[in-house]
């Protein structure tokens, strides 16, 4: 159980374009997803929390307008990059919060390619 | 169907014991094992395995990977009140799949 997927898993975009991901809890509600970008090194960055019906909070120094988020219901998260450009090319990773619980379930990831 | 599998579930202590983590994996492409500690905002990143039988060491932390059983350990020594958070284990190539983690409380 709990199981949280996102798709597409890999995307290769043309700088300027806008990409979207998914991301889904499968057997569970979410009241609360989370958006990651993982950088060299491994390291993971929170980028927002995402709470169903209502706006997402972004973290110090993401953009809102190019990172755009939409949690419609409790079981999906959208995160869409805008005008993507190369240095968007990373690892997003998504991750969500049981109802009621305090434990996250990561998803898969998605690779981002902006050519 | 590719899995990560931490054990055990949780775990508590007492300051100053040490402690073992455990993560097991089947993905069909494996490229390296990565350990995090989450506390409130992202997992920070503690150690990535490539290779087996080579312990990473950082602190009181360490870490080694047995690719041939497919399973990793993460050892804590001397635990301290400030370690207490969830660990997580992920496995990584195309894609990376997370455990579902292990939560460590130490008690003081």
């Amino acid at each position: 159980g709990a199981v949280v997927s996102q798709h597409p898993s890999r995307v290769i975009c043309k700088s300027g374009t806008s990409v979207k991901i998914e991301c889904r809890s499968l057997d569970f509600q979410a009241t609360t997803m989370f958006w990651y970008r993982q950088f060299p090194k491994q390291s993971l960055m929170l980028m927002a929390t995402s709470n169903e019906g209502s706006k997402a909070t972004y973290e110090q120094g993401v953009e809102k307008d190019k990172f755009l988020i939409n949690h419609a219901s409790l079981t999906l998260s959208t995160l869409t990059v805008t005008s993507a450009h190369p240095e968007d090319s990373s690892f997003y990773i998504c991750s969500a919060l049981r109802a009621g619980t305090d434990t996250q379930y990561f998803g898969p990831g998605t690779r981002l390619t902006v050519l | 169907e590719d899995k990560v599998v931490q054990s055990p579930l949780s775990l508590v202590v007492h300051e100053g014991d040490t402690v073992t983590l455990n993560c097991s994996y089947e993905v069909t492409n494996f490229r390296s094992l990565l350990w995090y500690k989450q506390e409130k905002k992202a997992p920070t990143f503690l150690f990535m395995l490539t290779s087996s039988g080579i312990e990473k060491k950082s602190g009181r932390l360490s870490s080694i990977l047995d690719k041939k059983e497919l399973f990793s350990i993460l050892n804590i020594t001397a635990t301290q009140t400030g370690d207490s958070a969830v660990y997580l284990c992920a496995v990584g190539d195309d894609k990376i799949i997370f455990g579902k983690g292990t939560r460590l409380h130490i008690l003081p």
